[in-house]
């Protein structure tokens, strides 16, 4: 089944560490987002990319670094300079640019917390 | 910064009762505005695409209408049944950015049997 695979579901973070965040899809999209969600809020943007090799920055990309080096991969770099990084985190992809008829897919999400 | 609002927050109904609620954003530069329902423990899927003012989609016993002259959707559900409960996303999609979504904090709805 395709579909976007996020790893891993929970992850703790110490204070002054860097963490990782996984999302692999094998939908073929060329389009892929990352989200934060908040207690109350609606999902906010981190990044997107709309093909390999680009990435632009959304709402709120301060203390966040991304990668595109492959088409099915987009990980996530929350650095220490992330001050409240304690938050849900949704990756999503979408075949392709400039159509907004086709939905985005999910992950499942990871959940990240501060020890 | 770009607002969408949802209305209302959260809902409760009981089994069988039909229920509506609302996604308001602004009209200029509409695109496209799309619905996803998120349940517990799973991740975001897609109800409807609409692009098309007056557009009216439906699934079942849930349907849509889209006014992008005001700036709204409707999302109704007919005869809500207990596994409707979920949080209810809509997104919008505007010209000057066709891959940047703008959420909204969605409609949380539980269906008490």
């Amino acid at each position: 089944d395709g579909g976007i695979t996020q790893s891993p579901k929970y992850l703790f973070r110490k204070e002054g560490q860097n963490v990782t965040l996984s999302c692999e899809q094998n939908l073929n999209h060329d389009a892929m987002y990352w989200y934060r969600q908040d207690p109350g809020q609606g999902l906010r943007l981190i990044y997107y990319s709309q093909i390999v090799n680009d990435f632009q920055k959304g709402d709120i990309a301060e203390g966040y670094s991304v990668s595109r080096e492959k088409k099915e991969s987009f990980p996530l770099t929350v650095t220490s300079a992330q001050k409240n990084p304690t938050a849900f985190y949704l990756c999503a992809s979408s075949p392709g640019t400039g159509d907004g008829n086709q939905p985005q897919h999910f992950g499942d999400g990871t959940r990240l917390s501060i020890l | 910064i770009l607002n969408v609002e949802q209305s209302p927050q959260s809902l409760h109904v009981q089994e069988g009762d039909s229920t509506n609620f609302t996604c308001s954003f602004p009209s200029s530069n509409f695109y496209a505005l799309h619905w996803y329902r998120w349940e517990t423990a799973k991740s975001p899927e897609a109800l409807f695409v609409m692009t098309l003012n007056g557009d009216e989609k439906k699934k079942g016993r849930i349907s849509a209408t889209l006014n992008t002259k005001e700036g709204y959707s409707y999302l109704y559900i007919k005869g809500s049944q207990p596994e409707d409960s979920a949080t209810y996303l809509c997104a919008l999609l505007r010209w000057d950015n066709f891959n940047k979504f703008y959420f909204g904090s969605g409609t949380k709805l539980n269906v008490k049997p």
